[in-house]
């Protein structure tokens, strides 16, 4: 079983930031958070990804609280392109279901 | 473009018949992982291959079967097919387990 929690569904206006939670409650203190995104029947596409600190790169904005139970994932400007379903992921390496295993995500609608 | 390539793009084929999907990993990705998306399943871990060794195994089908080769290209036959196979199959890879996985555009099969 996915070992994260997320919103089934959110919208977000175009342009304004999409915040998107997960929350982690049992992650260990060596296991990351990694989040992918699909967008309709193309191939997951990788995010970004955290231990502990803050992270940023091009795409967006990880925001993981300090007793790493939650996550963030901040869009800081939405476009119509970042609708997709959204995936936060605790990998699972050495287990039989595979280092990834996608739960339902949040599908992320993005409204002109 | 994730550097993941699969081929065929789109396979229709009978039931009873077999077929093969193909994948090339990233440039010096060691790691390949299979998996299946279903219109009324989530993205199912099939197998993970590294190096040419099967590294784990998810909810594969015994009439399923991969291979990686010594180029590190993989290959999964699905075979004695049935509607129910009908699906998006994904191939991915990685460096090594425990880095960031990509994924290809995935090879839509169709059972008729």
């Amino acid at each position: 079983d996915a070992k994260t929690t997320q919103p089934t569904s959110m919208d977000c206006a175009e342009g304004r930031a999409a915040n998107l939670p997960c929350n982690h409650s049992t992650i260990s203190g060596n296991e990351y958070v990694y989040w992918y995104r699909q967008i309709h029947s193309q191939g997951p596409q990788y995010i970004i990804h955290g231990l502990k600190n803050n992270e940023t790169n091009e795409m967006a904005s990880l925001i993981i609280t300090e007793d790493r139970k939650s996550s963030t994932l901040i869009l800081p400007h939405a476009t119509l392109r970042d609708t997709a379903v959204y995936y936060c992921i605790v990998p699972n390496y050495g287990g039989s279901q595979g280092n990834l295993i996608f739960g339902k995500g949040t599908k992320l609608s993005v409204k002109p | 473009d994730s550097g993941v390539t699969q081929t065929p793009k789109h396979l229709i084929t009978a039931t009873g018949q077999r077929v093969t999907l193909r994948c090339s990993p990233r440039s010096g990705d060691l790691s390949v992982y299979w998996y299946q998306q279903s219109l009324d399943q989530g993205l199912q871990f099939l197998i993970q291959y590294y190096n040419g060794e099967e590294r784990a195994k998810g909810n594969i089908l015994e009439r399923f079967s991969a291979q990686q080769f010594p180029d590190l290209h993989s290959e999964l036959n699905l075979s004695s097919l049935e509607l129910g196979d009908s699906a998006l199959y994904f191939c991915a890879s990685s460096p090594r387990t425990g880095n960031t996985i990509y994924f290809g555009e995935g090879s839509w099969l169709t059972v008729v």
